[in-house]
């Protein structure tokens, strides 16, 4: 089975421009998740969706970010106007409400560049 | 709140040696435990996890006992090699957590030959 898909894979960009990141997640999980991954601050949990429905934005560190679920099988996450600080690997991850124990699945993450 | 601590790194050992990394938590109830492995430029990948007290969770030669009693879940390995160099990360996930993850800072591991 595929796993969790993220594209691109790399993205660097000049500082303003506006950058998509998309997720598709494991077919049949539930729940989708954010993160961004930096050396400072490790790995932090953006936003989560539960059904398409974002549950939980309180990580999401501006109103330059935003993300959105159309539908149970794609995700993207945009940051308007991009900034150097913004540079970190971003990875989705996925999981299902059947199991007991709530294990997400990642993605191989977009390690994104803003120059 | 939740959470979990672990051990600072970063850990370097030789081939074959003994590895433990430890990791406690702090939660109410009964709290789901995993060890994450993060391979240079990949993603994290689950490796074990352990779902109530006493259970054990193995993968790829590497265990973890959920000790409810000093809220530990500390992983061992027998012998490392050094594919697994790598970062590990110990995490809880708590039904009053509406399916979050809460992690520790991570571990980074690096084995020598």
């Amino acid at each position: 089975d595929a796993g969790v898909i993220q594209s691109p894979r790399h993205e660097v960009t000049e500082m303003g421009q506006e950058v998509t990141l998309r997720c598709k997640p494991i077919s049949g999980h539930d729940y989708l998740f954010w993160y961004r991954q930096t050396m400072m601050r490790g790995l932090e949990l953006l936003i989560y969706f539960n059904n398409n429905v974002p549950i939980d934005d309180s990580g999401m560190p501006e109103d330059r970010f935003s993300a959105k679920m159309p539908n149970a099988s794609f995700s993207t996450l945009k940051i308007q106007p991009s900034e150097p600080r913004d540079s970190a690997v971003y990875f989705c991850a996925s999981s299902w409400t059947g199991t007991f124990s709530y294990e997400q699945y990642f993605g191989p993450g977009t390690r994104l560049t803003v120059t | 709140g939740n959470s979990v601590t672990q051990m600072e790194g970063p850990v370097t050992l030789s081939e074959e040696a003994f590895l433990t990394i430890n990791c406690t938590y702090t939660a109410t109830g009964y709290p789901s435990l995993f060890w994450y492995v993060q391979y240079p430029g990949e993603g994290l990948q689950l490796l074990l996890k352990a779902t109530k007290a006493d259970d054990k969770g193995s993968n790829k030669g590497f265990e973890a006992t959920y000790r409810k009693e000093t809220t530990s879940f500390h992983l061992e390995k027998g012998s490392v090699q050094v594919s697994d160099s790598a970062v590990y990360f110990c995490a809880l996930s708590h039904r009053q957590g509406a399916q979050k993850l809460v992690f520790g800072q991570g571990t980074r591991l690096t084995i020598n030959p």
